[in-house]
């Protein structure tokens, strides 16, 4: 089945506990990005990727690295976890551009005390 | 980045079809328009895309005018599982790009 997947779906930590939030596409899909959605905000873009190696900023990288080191897996990293990003988060991937067809994954809910 | 503008919200009851218009007065020539539909806690699913005119497929139509400054989004005959969040998107369907969702409008169907 195609699809893209996140592990953890649910994490609890404290502030400055290093953490990464796993994602991984079956469908060979060049494009991937993470999005983090808080009430009253929407999805903001967090990092996308292009290709292996090639990754960019969104609208809100701050306090987040990326990595693609495989065309499959597209890892989100929190060096040192702070309250204000608990949230939301959606990893997609897509075939073509940004714009064409993404495919979300399930989510993982992130709460930092 | 072409910008857009969608009412925050809209009701409806079932068996009605349902509008959503989109406004994005900034758009690129080289621009696509794409809806997604959200659920509480799950991640959005694309509806559907167009560029220009009238585009169809099995769950919603999408209307573009001349001008592209704005595009609809048809529902038709709602039901109540069509209540969810519907993000509009502009942007270039290929190359480097962010993707801005916005805050979308929350559809609301009722019996």
């Amino acid at each position: 089945e195609a699809q893209v997947t996140q592990n953890p779906r649910y994490l609890i930590t404290v502030t400055g506990k290093k953490l990464t939030v796993t994602c991984s596409q079956n469908m060979n899909h060049e494009y991937m990005s993470w999005y983090r959605q808080d009430p009253g905000l929407g999805l903001r873009q967090i990092y996308y990727s292009m290709n292996v190696e090639v990754t960019d900023k969104g609208d809100v990288p701050e306090g987040y690295k990326v990595s693609r080191k495989e065309k499959r897996n597209f890892p989100l990293i929190l060096e040192s976890p702070s309250p204000n990003q608990t949230s939301l988060y959606f990893c997609a991937s897509s075939p073509r551009g940004l714009s064409y067809e993404q495919y979300f994954g399930p989510g993982t809910r992130l709460t930092v005390t | 980045l072409a910008k857009t503008t969608q009412p925050i919200s809209m009701d409806s009851y079932e068996g009605q079809e349902v509008n959503i218009t989109c406004s994005h007065n900034n758009i690129a020539t080289n621009d696509y328009i794409t809806w997604y539909q959200q659920f509480p806690s799950q991640g959005p699913r694309f509806i559907i895309q167009g560029y220009k005119t009238k585009v169809t497929n099995e769950v919603a139509s999408l209307f573009i005018p001349a001008d592209r400054k704005s595009s609809t989004l048809s529902l038709p005959r709602v039901s109540l599982s069509d209540t969810a969040v519907y993000y509009c998107l502009v942007g270039a369907n290929s190359g480097y790009s962010t993707l801005t969702f916005g805050k979308g409008t929350m559809l609301l169907v009722s019996p």
